[in-house]
């Protein structure tokens, strides 16, 4: 089993759709995670940290679920320009992040 | 969010050259880079992590006499790509962070080289 796992997608949705993103993540003892967002052929840029208590960001709500081992990224009202690969990073007691391999989301009018 | 630079942004060079990639933390202390490649439609690969002071370490496969690291101070990490070859063509991006796990990183824009 992979360290971090998510769907590669791609999700295909309309403007104005809400959609929502799972990875899920295999060491037990991990300490902290984040979201990531990655366009074509840039570098990956901070969206949002995610904590127990779950947060929300506008749009956006990350949510963390120990007892099962994943995290979950919500986008409502979804538009053009949330269109990306959306990294899940996961880290230990290290300073060493481990990434998914992304999800992409596709938003389309 | 904390500012990451990366130079160069593009870089082609001719088979067997070297190419040295710097990243610099601008308005924070980086106690740990971290060196990623990216192959087009591919998920981004640890090369290698560097604390400032003290020899990177490499993940499994990388080789280290080929991609040297160095991490002079706590703003400046450098990649040099030695005598490189079409394959080495890439994405390389850099990050930076400044603590321990809880503490976000933060991306270079990336340089792609591009091996000829």
């Amino acid at each position: 089993r992979k360290e971090v796992e998510q769907d590669p997608g791609p999700f295909n949705v309309p403007e104005g759709a809400t959609v929502a993103f799972n990875c899920t993540y295999s060491n037990s003892a991990s300490q902290s995670f984040f979201w990531y967002r990655q366009d074509c052929r840039k570098e990956p840029k901070l969206l949002m940290s995610v904590y127990s208590s779950g947060n929300e960001d506008g749009r956006f709500t990350a949510q963390l679920n120990r007892a099962s081992q994943y995290i979950s990224l919500l986008i409502r009202d979804s538009k053009l320009s949330d269109s990306a690969t959306y990294l899940c990073v996961v880290k230990g007691g290290s300073y060493i992040p481990t990434f998914g391999r992304g999800t992409s989301l596709i938003v389309h009018p | 969010g904390a500012v990451v630079s990366q130079h160069p942004s593009r870089v082609i060079c001719k088979s067997g050259t070297s190419v040295k990639i710097e990243c610099r933390s601008l308005d924070f202390q980086a106690t740990t880079m971290f060196w990623y490649r990216q192959f087009p439609k591919q998920s981004l690969m640890l090369m290698a992590t560097s604390n400032e002071g003290s020899k990177a370490t490499y993940e499994q496969g990388v080789e280290k006499d080929k991609f040297l690291i160095n991490h002079a101070s706590l703003t400046l990490s450098t990649l040099t790509v030695t005598s490189a070859h079409p394959e080495d063509s890439s994405f390389y991006i850099c990050s930076a962070t400044s603590g321990g796990p809880y503490y976000e990183q933060y991306f270079g824009p990336g340089t792609r080289l591009t091996v000829t």
